[in-house]
C-alpha cells in the first residue's frame, strides 16, 4: 500500500517567500502524484500530475517535483501571495493500483 | 455539467439513520471514486467505479456502506445505521477515461455529514 507524508502540517510565511512543500511516498513504482490545493470547507482542485516518466511539472508560480529514488515530491510555490493560504496536499498512485493515497496535506498561511 | 457536483452539501442525522449522498460526475467521466475525509486528515479512498462496474470496494469501513452507479454516471453513496464515527466529509471524484488513464482528478465540494 502508498503510505504518504506531508511535512510540515503547518506552514506560516509573509508574503513574498518562496514555499516550499514536502511530500513523501513510500512505494517508488509510483505511477502518477498529483498536487491537490484544498480551501476550507471547499473540494480538491489539482494542481499539477506528473507522471512517473518525468521529473517535474511547472504551471505559472507552481513547480512540482518527483524522485522516485527517493520516494520524494516537492511542491515550490514561488513569490507567494494572501490568496495561496490553503491546505495543499499530495496524492502518489502505485502501478499496481488505480486509487490515490493521500497525505495529511500542509495548511499554508500567507501573511499579508 | 461543468464541474463535479455533489448533494447535500450538509446532512445532520441522528444516530440510527440512514443516509443518501449523491455524485454527478463530469459528464462523459468513466471514473468515479468515493473518498471519506476526516478533520485535519487527507481524503479516505472508499471506493471505485469504472461506468456501472464496481471494480473495488475495499475502502468501504463495514457492511453499513453502499455505494451504487447503476447507468454508468450519477452515483449513489447509502450509509444505513448511521453511527457517530461515520461523521466526516463525503468527497466524490471523477476522470475522463479508465483508470490506467493519465489524466487529473476533479473534486466535488463533498457532502459534510454530522451524526448526532
Amino acid at each position: 500500500k502508498q503510505e504518504v507524508t506531508q511535512i510540515p502540517a503547518a506552514l506560516s510565511v509573509p508574503e513574498g517567500e518562496n514555499l516550499v512543500l514536502n511530500c513523501s511516498f513510500t512505494d517508488s513504482a509510483i505511477y502518477n502524484l498529483q498536487w491537490f490545493r484544498q480551501d476550507p470547507g471547499k473540494g480538491l482542485t489539482s494542481l499539477l500530475l506528473i507522471q512517473s516518466s518525468q521529473r517535474e511539472q511547472t504551471s505559472g508560480r507552481l513547480n512540482a517535483s518527483l524522485d522516485k529514488s527517493s520516494g520524494r515530491s516537492t511542491l515550490y510555490i514561488a513569490a507567494s501571495q494572501p490568496g495561496d493560504s490553503a491546505t495543499y496536499l499530495c496524492a502518489g498512485r502505485s502501478l499496481r493500483d488505480y486509487k490515490l493515497s493521500f497525505g495529511a496535506g500542509t495548511t499554508v498561511t500567507v501573511r499579508a | 455539467g461543468a464541474g463535479v457536483s455533489q448533494s447535500p452539501r450538509y446532512k445532520v442525522a441522528k444516530r440510527g439513520q440512514d443516509v443518501a449522498l449523491r455524485c454527478d460526475p463530469i459528464s462523459g467521466h468513466v471514473s468515479l471514486f468515493w473518498y471519506q475525509q476526516a478533520l485535519g486528515q487527507g481524503p479516505e479512498f472508499l471506493t471505485y467505479f469504472q461506468n456501472e462496474a464496481q471494480l473495488d470496494k475495499s475502502g468501504l469501513p463495514s457492511d453499513r456502506f453502499f455505494a451504487e452507479r447503476p447507468e454508468g454516471s450519477v452515483s449513489t453513496l447509502k450509509i444505513q445505521r448511521t453511527q457517530q464515527e461515520d461523521s466526516a466529509v463525503y468527497l466524490c471524484a471523477s476522470s475522463l477515461s479508465g483508470y490506467r488513464d493519465r489524466e487529473k482528478l476533479f473534486f466535488g465540494s463533498g457532502t459534510q455529514l454530522s451524526v448526532l
